[in-house]
């Protein structure tokens, strides 16, 4: 299958800052990639879509000031999120399916582990 | 799929056994239905698919099955390993191309294997 990857793989960081997370498809393009939140002991959760060179489009819900989505080339999406707070503790994840491919498989990267303290 | 719940169900099995594990969706137009495969710590890993217009996929160690009439998707896999630990979700898609490739994910399974 396809390879995602993303970066960091885990972060800690203070009350009131910003992280940037990054996803990459290392060997596929891909027009559209997703983001999702997954807690403990829960599913994924789909938190939005990244549309490369337009806008994100985000799940009902999500705070899409909070949560910014840059997708700036077809192999590159990147999730920041903004003033986090100890409840946006969660890992994140990334998909992706191949733009040219033609069909419906989504690659997962390996996630990214966010604890805010 | 199923709403989000705060209790991952779970299935305990012996090595070499052969488990199943059950996956309802909701939504009657799903149209592809995948399943996934997710250790500790990781990001999910594809398992198999299947489209709505077979009942029965199969592949290595693994065959999907799909009811439409009562909206019941299964998978199964033979002869469980040790490395099969892990937690199993199911996922379903409407359509297909550019934001269709949206998937809503089952509340999953932990599947245990006693060796």
């Amino acid at each position: 299958g396809a390879v995602v990857s993303q970066h960091p793989s885990r972060v800690i960081c203070k009350s009131g800052t910003s992280v940037k997370i990054e996803c990459r498809s290392l060997d596929f393009q891909a027009t559209t990639m997703f983001w999702y939140r997954q807690f403990p002991k829960q599913s994924l959760m789909l938190m939005a879509t990244s549309n490369e060179g337009s806008k994100a489009t985000y799940e009902q819900g999500v705070e899409k000031d909070k949560f910014l989505i840059n997708h700036a080339s077809l192999t590159l999406s990147t999730l920041t999120v903004t003033s986090a707070h100890p409840e946006d503790s969660s890992f994140y994840i990334c998909s992706g399916p191949p733009a040219v491919q033609g069909g419906d498989t989504q690659y997962f990267g390996p996630g990214t582990r966010l604890t805010v303290l | 799929g199923e709403s989000v719940g705060l209790h991952l169900p779970t299935l305990s099995v012996q090595e070499g056994d052969n488990s199943i594990i059950n996956c309802a969706y909701s939504n009657s137009a799903s149209d592809y239905f995948i399943w996934y495969k997710q250790e500790s710590g990781k990001g999910p890993q594809f398992i198999i698919d299947i489209r709505s217009n077979m009942d029965k996929r199969q592949g290595q160690r693994v065959t999907v099955l799909l009811n439409k009439t009562v909206k019941h998707l299964s998978l199964q896999i033979a002869a469980t390993q040790p490395g099969d630990s892990a937690v199993y979700f199911c996922a379903e898609n409407i359509g297909s191309g550019g934001s269709n490739y949206k998937l809503t994910f089952g509340k999953g399974t932990l599947l245990t294997v006693n060796p």
